[in-house]
């Protein structure tokens, strides 16, 4: 069954501590993406990579860290530097140009 | 990626059309135009995309104004279901990168 994988639903962690949520995708893409979702506020860009080994920032990338070691994961590091990490996390990928998207079920990170 | 333009809120009746608008008039001519939908709290859903003419699935109608600075997502008998945020992107011209903005609420009424 193929498609895009985001685990786990829920994550808490410490204020603190660095956090890694997982993005997996059995669709052969290329592209894959990083969102966050605050409440009531649209899809901001993290991070995306067009191919293996390579990224770029988004809009907010600012305590996030990525690495893309293979095509089918990319998954995301929430470093302590990140002020307010608490939100909704979307994971996205696509084969490039031209294609549609599709997303993960998305991430809730809650900080304490 | 150009930025897009979309009104914060719309309603519609259940069973009428819903023709949500989207303006992108700093397009590039090698920009696609993406929809997608929102449910609270789910992953974003693909709905349609189109470079230049008009496009349709089983979802909903795209049309493209000629001159491609604005476009229109047609739910043609739009139901409850459809209750959601709906956004519209304008992407490609040598990047990856998909920028979303803010969306429109689209609120079906019984």
């Amino acid at each position: 069954d193929g498609g895009i994988t985001q685990s786990p639903k829920y994550l808490f962690r410490k204020e603190g501590q660095n956090v890694t949520l997982s993005c997996e995708q059995n669709l052969n893409h290329d592209a894959m993406y990083w969102y966050r979702q605050d409440p009531g506020q649209g899809l901001r860009l993290i991070y995306y990579s067009q191919i293996v080994n390579d990224f770029q920032k988004g809009d907010i990338a600012e305590g996030y860290s990525v690495s893309r070691e293979k095509k089918e994961s990319f998954p995301l590091t929430v470093t302590s530097a990140q002020k307010n990490p608490t939100a909704f996390y979307l994971c996205a990928s696509r084969y490039g140009y031209g294609t549609e998207a599709f997303f993960g079920q998305g991430t809730r990170l809650t900080v304490v | 990626d150009a930025k897009t333009t979309q009104p914060p809120s719309m309603d519609c009746a259940e069973g009428r059309a819903a023709n949500l608008p989207c303006n992108h008039s700093t397009i590039s001519g090698n920009e696609y135009v993406y929809w997608y939908r929102q449910i609270h709290s789910q992953g974003p859903q693909y709905i349609i995309h189109g470079l230049k003419n008009n496009e349709t699935n089983e979802m909903a109608s795209l049309i493209i104004t000629e001159d491609r600075k604005s476009s229109t997502l047609i739910l043609p008998h739009a139901t409850l279901r459809d209750t959601a945020v709906y956004y519209c992107i304008a992407a490609g011209g040598g990047s990856e990168k998909l920028v979303f903005g803010k969306g429109t609420k689209l609120t079906v009424n019984p």
